[in-house]
């Protein structure tokens, strides 16, 4: 059971825009910077998206974060084939003093 | 480039330790600190620990203390992770991570695969 609630599985077909929530409490995403990141098949975790909506050098603006009270949103439009893949959000969790993040949604590119 | 290289595989039996290796390049490696998280087959990211490779200091989730301990060689650029009292529930994929104190990671080491096993 994890601390931050992503939903198990979204779908969409190429060229659509696909969002995925995460949703906390006061402790975590209510009081602290989120980042998501993209794991793809058989691969480490990549920073996508820090401090709830910043990009990374070299990430496409297609990928987007927002952060509304204790829950945050990763957008992804121009969906392609490649953007299939795991996305994990994450943040500090000062009542629990540890790093948590979501349990991961599993995104297919219909 | 900014980059990871973790120690490969390793196989333990229950009740052993293991220490796995993650060695910086391109950047100062005293001015991030190093992260680590695992990862079991099929499941999510479970923070560990991190560590200020500056100044020694580490901070990990309660579930590990006692067993985990964070080192490293600053004149290798090198953080170390070893876990002790290995259980088969320990069995996952580790990786480190650089970072600023507690927030994003970026990038990851590529991970290692450490199975526990009779």
């Amino acid at each position: 059971q994890s601390v931050l609630t992503q939903p198990p599985s979204v779908s969409a077909a190429p060229g659509q825009k696909v969002t995925i929530s995460c949703s906390g409490n006061n402790s975590n995403i209510g009081n602290n910077d989120v980042s998501w990141y993209q794991q793809l098949p058989g691969t480490a975790p990549k920073l996508l998206i820090y401090d709830n909506y910043k990009r990374p050098s070299g990430i496409r603006d297609r990928f987007s974060g927002s952060k509304s009270g204790t829950s945050a949103t990763l957008g992804i439009t121009g969906l392609q084939t490649g953007d299939e893949a795991d996305y994990y959000c994450g943040t500090w969790d000062s009542s629990l003093g540890l790093v948590v993040f979501g349990g991961g949604t599993k995104l297919t590119v219909l | 480039q900014v980059q990871l290289v973790q120690s490969g595989a390793e196989v333990k039996k229950p009740g052993a330790s293991v220490k796995v290796s993650c060695r910086a390049s391109g950047y100062t490696f005293t001015t991030y600190d190093i992260n680590w998280v695992r990862q079991a087959t099929g499941h999510g990211l479970e923070w560990m620990g991190w560590m200020n490779p500056n100044s020694g200091n580490t901070g990990s989730a309660q579930k590990f203390k006692g067993r985990l301990t964070m080192t490293r060689d600053t004149s290798k650029s090198t953080a170390y992770m070893e876990l002790s009292s290995l259980k088969s529930d320990d069995t996952a994929i580790y990786y480190c991570a650089r970072g600023p104190t507690l927030g994003w990671f970026d990038p990851w080491g590529h991970g290692t695969l450490v199975t526990v096993s009779s």
